[in-house]
């Protein structure tokens, strides 16, 4: 099993532009988060998916949209980046267990550099 | 104030050592507690689930004071390999789904010399 993979592993993008990243995983997972890292911050919940054509907000979603068409992929959307969306992204995936948490898998994040 | 509160660190131990990260969370409604371990530039992974009686893998022991709403990880016979940055993470309410989000801490660097 390759677990939770994403594409691209880095993009610089200038202010304005619009971009997708792609979040896939085979574990058959119910389901699915994007998060963002910046320093000093912690993970940041930016959206989650409970399951296929699903979608919710966490945290901070502004900027931000995402599509989950089929259960193993969720994509995050880029409508038009700014600096402020500089950040390491990473996508997890997780069973479903009802009144509980269980461990989330993360991808190896995406870099983007928004200038 | 921040949901799930850490020590930033760094912690800098040489190898043999025993180290205590500490947190501290605000929602009092939290009912899984996790640490997960972070190397550099890499995803975070599990390290170990806390349970409210405590528990403990190899040299790893979490601990849980429901009361104070505050969680440990002590690492005991530090190993170069030990050297990450460890995560204190909380679950939320319920959300849409059954789901309850995760909250991270902003994570404890531990580095280990040798």
């Amino acid at each position: 099993n390759a677990g939770v993979t994403q594409t691209p592993k880095f993009r610089v993008l200038k202010t304005g532009q619009s971009m997708t990243l792609l979040c896939a995983q085979d574990m058959n997972h119910e389901y699915m988060y994007w998060y963002r890292q910046d320093p000093g911050m912690g993970l940041r919940l930016i959206h989650y998916s409970v399951g296929e054509g699903t979608t919710a907000k966490g945290e901070v979603p502004d900027g931000y949209n995402v599509s989950r068409l089929k259960k193993q992929n969720f994509l995050l959307g880029l409508e038009s980046a700014a600096p402020s969306q500089t950040s390491v992204y990473f996508c997890a995936s997780s069973y479903r267990r009802t009144g509980g948490t269980d461990t989330q898998y993360f991808g190896p994040g995406t870099r983007l550099t928004v200038l | 104030r921040k949901e799930v509160e850490q020590d930033p660190g760094p912690f800098n131990v040489p190898e043999g050592a025993t180290v205590a990260f500490n947190c501290t969370y605000s929602n009092s409604a939290s009912q899984s507690f996790f640490w997960y371990r972070q190397d550099c530039r890499k995803e975070p992974k599990l390290l170990m689930s806390v349970y409210s009686s405590g528990n403990e893998d190899g040299r790893f022991t979490a601990q849980l004071n429901r009361a104070s709403q505050y969680i440990s990880l002590l690492i005991r016979d530090s190993k170069l390999s030990d050297s990450a940055t460890y995560l204190c993470v909380v679950n939320g309410p319920v959300t849409s789904g059954s789901a309850r989000q995760l909250t991270f801490g902003s994570g404890t660097q531990l580095t280990v010399l040798p």
